[in-house]
């Protein structure tokens, strides 16, 4: 991957546990987005975080950010079934006079079983 | 709320023909992203557009090009298709102008070179 490596590269739990899954970049970034794919289909967006943020939440996500060690981690409270996925980390690639494209991380696979 | 549309969703092609991929963008949706992944791979930045005009490009082979229109949608053009261009292709459109840099993705073409 040309930015870095997910933590772990596959995980199974039970419904209802939590789910943690981690991320490192190489580079300085902007932000860094958190994606979700369901087998072979699209990328969804799941978090945006910020480089001067160290904590974001939305529903059962929480992301953290520490840009000192270049690592994020995405916690899934209270795993479902549906969230069955693959999760991706990407950052920013922006420099100057370019616009943000994404670096992706190689994803970490999730399966929760019922 | 209309997302990315990409078609053809499912293409199939022998070695050396040429394919055309194409992306209507979020209306309003200023910039236009390529993404290909390949199997089990994470998905890698191809080229993007930027008010029509191409503003960053990855690794995209120079049998690709791909072009922005005046309407906004945008062709990915591929010729002289190798085995290895078998993959996921992905666009994804963004409010850069307006700061807002999260990117949403369409559902893909699935792309199957034999």
């Amino acid at each position: 991957s040309q930015q870095g490596e997910e933590d772990p590269q596959a995980l199974s739990i039970q419904e209802g546990e939590n789910a943690t899954m981690n991320c490192s970049y190489k580079t300085s970034i902007n932000n860094l987005q958190w994606y979700r794919q369901n087998s072979g289909r699209g990328l969804v967006h799941l978090i945006l975080i910020r480089s001067n943020e160290r904590e974001k939440h939305s529903g059962r996500l929480r992301v953290t950010l520490d840009t000192s060690k270049k690592s994020s981690s995405l916690l899934i409270t209270a795993s479902r079934a549906a969230d069955t996925a693959s999760y991706f980390c990407a950052t920013d690639g922006k420099r100057s006079g370019n616009t943000g494209k994404l670096i992706f991380g190689q994803g970490t696979t999730l399966q929760v079983k019922p | 709320a209309a997302g990315v549309i990409q078609s053809p969703r499912h293409l199939i092609k022998e070695k050396r023909e040429t394919a055309t991929l194409k992306c209507y963008p979020i209306p309003r949706h200023d910039t236009v992203y390529w993404y290909q992944q390949g199997p089990g791979q994470d998905p890698q930045f191809l080229i993007s557009f930027y008010e029509k005009m191409q503003s960053d490009k990855g690794s995209i082979p120079d049998r690709f090009s791909a072009q922005q229109f005046s309407d906004y949608h945008s062709e990915l053009n591929m010729s002289s298709l190798e085995l290895g261009d078998s993959a996921l292709y992905f666009c994804a459109s963004s409010l850069e102008g307006q700061g807002q840099e999260t990117q949403y993705f369409g559902p893909g073409t699935r792309l199957l070179v034999l």
